[in-house]
């Protein structure tokens, strides 16, 4: 699976967006982007996924760079709720002998 | 469905000590994940299966870990002997590999304390 470098920390309004990104310089083309994040002593919980296209679910949205070698993920409205670890993972995907690798993510600090 | 279920949530147990973690995945998922967090090393894969067999186990520490999935519905992770190096919070993971999103689900972690 390709490495993944995220910021250690980063932090943000509540109300704003906030923007975390990712760079997978290494990334190949079958191999997916992948976001989980974890609230403190949960476990982690999936975000969201893309390929090539940008996505956008409930939770957030995800902008991939044309050259795919880096990624945004966009939480719209921050709340205080959304602090937590953000991991970006880059992976290939449908099962096989896939390992993930979690890496240490974004710590994310929402503010009032 | 209730999810991945732990247990037990806490465990404090004293050096030497025989320690056995549970996990239900969520039915008809046929991969299960265990993996231990600890503050110096983050989030770390130690075994999984698929369709109850294990397939990977590079990432279990020691023979002191051992880890089984008897049917589809339950697996444990056994440390003999315990050492306080063990304490971490431990989390089973369960995903079904015909999702399209191929999404791995987490319990919510048993918190483990070895004294």
């Amino acid at each position: 699976d390709a490495k993944t470098t995220q910021p250690p920390s980063m932090d943000c309004a509540e109300g704003r967006a906030a923007n975390l990104p990712c760079n997978h310089s290494t990334i190949s083309g079958n191999e997916y982007v992948y976001w989980y994040r974890q609230i403190h002593s949960q476990g982690p919980q999936y975000i969201i996924h893309g390929l090539k296209n940008n996505e956008t679910n409930e939770m957030a949205s995800l902008i991939i760079t044309e050259d795919r070698k880096s990624s945004t993920l966009i939480l719209p409205h921050a709340t205080l709720r959304d602090t937590a670890v953000y991991y970006c993972i880059v992976r290939f995907s449908s099962g096989g002998s896939y390992i993930p690798t979690f890496g240490r993510g974004t710590s994310l600090i929402v503010h009032p | 469905d209730a999810g991945v279920i732990q247990s037990p949530r806490h465990e404090v147990t004293e050096m030497g000590q025989e320690v056995t973690l549970r996990c239900k995945p969520i039915s008809g998922h046929d991969y299960l994940f265990w993996y231990r967090q600890t503050m110096m090393r983050g989030l770390e894969l130690l075994i999984y299966f698929n369709n109850n067999v294990p397939i990977d186990d590079s990432g279990m520490p020691e023979d002191r870990f051992s880890a089984k999935m008897p049917n589809a519905s339950f697996s444990t992770l056994k440390i003999q002997p315990s050492e306080p190096r063990d304490s971490a919070v431990y989390f089973c993971a369960s995903r079904f590999s015909g999702e399209i999103s191929d999404t791995q689900y987490f319990g919510p972690g048993t918190r483990l304390t070895v004294l």
